[in-house]
């Protein structure tokens, strides 16, 4: 079964860091371009990152960049988010979904989600 | 800034035919945006519904289709059923990298 599974989401305070991984199965990682994608509570889908299927290239939302770095170990099968500097308006769910090509739509299967909760 | 627009919401009949639109706040949407559409109930993770303007995901029913009309791509679902109320977002890939989300048009079926 192709399937992703989020991880690493929890409670942090203001400033602090987080890292989040995604785990790929039932497909080649390195095949795709990876995204993650946030949901605030009650608010729509926001695209926060995606990096290429080798690695080489990245891309960050403007509310994001410079804080999270996306990056990918296709060896082991995984995405990950490196959160830092967290702030009170990051507080969401993240969703990792990959695509077949940088700039190509993503497609089924989207992880379950992890809630990351910034609060002091 | 680059805004994708939705209507808030829409209301469709049991059975009926209802049209979702998905435009820009300047100029039109093209097919080399690769519309796409996704869809969310509450307290699950998004599905995707069609990509690529109007190549339905495994699985999807063939209820659901995507379209270019005028200067917006479009979802129209035909035949409308209890459990299509959700959320509907679409999402333009404009060479970025990442996708542009719409505000997502909040579908009730009654």
């Amino acid at each position: 079964e192709v399937q992703l599974v989020e991880s690493g989401g929890g409670l942090v305070q203001p400033g602090g860091s987080l890292r989040l991984s995604c785990v790929a199965s039932g497909f080649t990682l390195s095949s795709y371009a990876m995204h993650w994608v946030r949901q605030a509570p009650g608010k729509g889908l926001e695209s926060v990152s995606v990096i290429s299927s080798n690695g080489d290239s990245t891309y960050y939302a403007n509310s994001v960049k410079g804080r999270f770095t996306i990056s990918r170990d296709n060896l082991k099968n995984t995405l990950y988010l490196q959160m830092g500097s967290l702030r009170l308006e990051d507080l969401a769910v993240y969703y990792c979904a990959r695509a077949d090509f940088w700039s190509g739509p993503i497609r089924d299967p989207w992880g379950q989600g992890t809630l990351v909760t910034v609060s002091s | 800034q680059t805004v994708v627009t939705q209507e808030p919401s829409f209301s469709v009949s049991p059975g009926g035919t209802v049209t979702l639109t998905c435009g820009l706040s300047s100029g039109s949407v093209s097919t080399s945006y690769y519309p796409s559409w996704y869809q969310q109930t509450p307290g699950q993770a998004p599905r995707t519904l069609i990509y690529s303007t109007n190549t339905r995901s495994s699985g999807v029913p063939d209820r659901f289709s995507g379209s270019i009309l005028g200067n917006k791509a479009a979802l129209t679902i035909t035949g409308a059923q209890a459990d299509d109320e959700s959320d509907y977002y679409c999402v333009l890939y404009m060479g970025s990298g990442i996708g542009v989300f719409g505000g997502g048009t909040k579908l009730t079926v009654l």
